[in-house]
C-alpha cells in the first residue's frame, strides 16, 4: 500500500529530553511537511522540505529540528528547547505537480510530556 | 499574504438535510484549493480539490465544493448529511508555484439523527 507512515502513534517525553518522531512515505513525493495541531486549533507548519537535503522553517520552528537525507524520510526532533511540546503532530507529503497538488497525511503522533 | 478563513467553529445539521461548510481564501496568485476531513485522533483525509476548470468540483463520500473567484470562496457542500459525516473539516489553499499549504482553523460538523 502506498502512503505515509508515522511512528510511534503515542509518545511520552520527560522534561529535558529530546525525542524524534518518524515519518516515512513511499509515494515518491518530493515535498514533505510537519504540522502541529493543538486542541481546538488548526494546523501550524513547523518545517517543510521541497527536495532532499533541503528544508525550510515554518511558522513555529523554534525548539524543533529536522533532516531530509532520503527522499522517503523526514524525521522531526522535538528538543528540550520546545517548552510546550504536548500536541498532535502530523506529517504530510505532496508531489508538487500542478496535476496533483494535494497533500497526503500520516495518521499522526500524539506527544505528551510527563 | 496567503490565508484561509473558516468563519464557523461549528456547524449543526440534521441527518438528511443539506450541509454547507464555509471557506474563504486570500492568495496573490492562482489558487489550488482543498478540503480535508479529520476524525478523532487520526490524520487528515483528502476530500476534493479545485485546480482549474469547472467551478463545481465533486469529491469523496458525496461531497462537493463550489469555487467562486469573485467572492474568493470555496464552500463545501453535501445534499444530504449522514451522522457519519460528523467530523472536523479543514479548508486549505496552495499558491500555484509554491509547495506551501495554508490551512483554515477547522469547522466541527455535527450531524444529528
Amino acid at each position: 500500500d502506498g502512503g505515509i507512515t508515522q511512528s510511534p502513534k503515542y509518545l511520552f517525553r520527560k522534561e529535558g529530553q529530546n525525542v524524534t518522531l518518524s515519518c516515512e512515505q513511499n509515494l515518491n513525493h518530493d515535498a514533505m511537511y510537519w504540522y502541529r495541531q493543538d486542541p481546538g486549533q488548526g494546523l501550524r507548519l513547523i518545517y517543510y522540505s521541497q527536495i532532499v537535503n533541503d528544508f525550510q522553517k515554518g511558522d513555529i520552528a523554534e525548539g524543533y529540528s529536522v533532516s531530509r537525507e532520503k527522499k522517503e524520510s523526514f524525521p522531526l526532533t522535538v528538543t528540550s528547547a520546545q517548552k510546550n511540546p504536548t500536541a498532535f503532530y502530523l506529517c504530510a507529503s505532496s508531489a508538487g505537480r500542478t496535476s496533483a497538488p494535494e497533500a497526503f497525511f500520516g495518521q499522526g503522533t500524539r506527544l505528551t510530556v510527563v | 499574504a496567503q490565508s484561509v478563513a473558516q468563519p464557523e467553529d461549528q456547524v449543526n445539521v440534521a441527518e438528511g438535510n443539506p450541509l454547507t461548510v464555509k471557506c474563504t481564501y486570500s492568495v496573490s496568485g492562482n489558487p489550488y484549493l482543498f478540503w480535508y476531513v479529520q476524525y478523532p485522533n487520526r490524520g487528515l483525509q483528502f476530500l476534493l480539490k479545485y485546480i482549474t476548470g469547472d467551478n463545481l468540483v465533486k469529491g469523496s463520500y458525496g461531497f462537493e465544493a463550489e469555487f467562486n473567484k469573485s467572492q474568493t470562496s470555496f464552500h463545501l457542500k453535501k445534499p444530504s448529511a449522514l451522522v457519519s459525516d460528523s467530523a472536523l473539516y479543514f479548508c486549505a489553499v496552495r499558491e500555484g508555484n509554491f509547495n506551501k499549504f495554508y490551512f483554515g482553523s477547522g469547522t466541527k460538523l455535527n450531524v444529528k439523527p
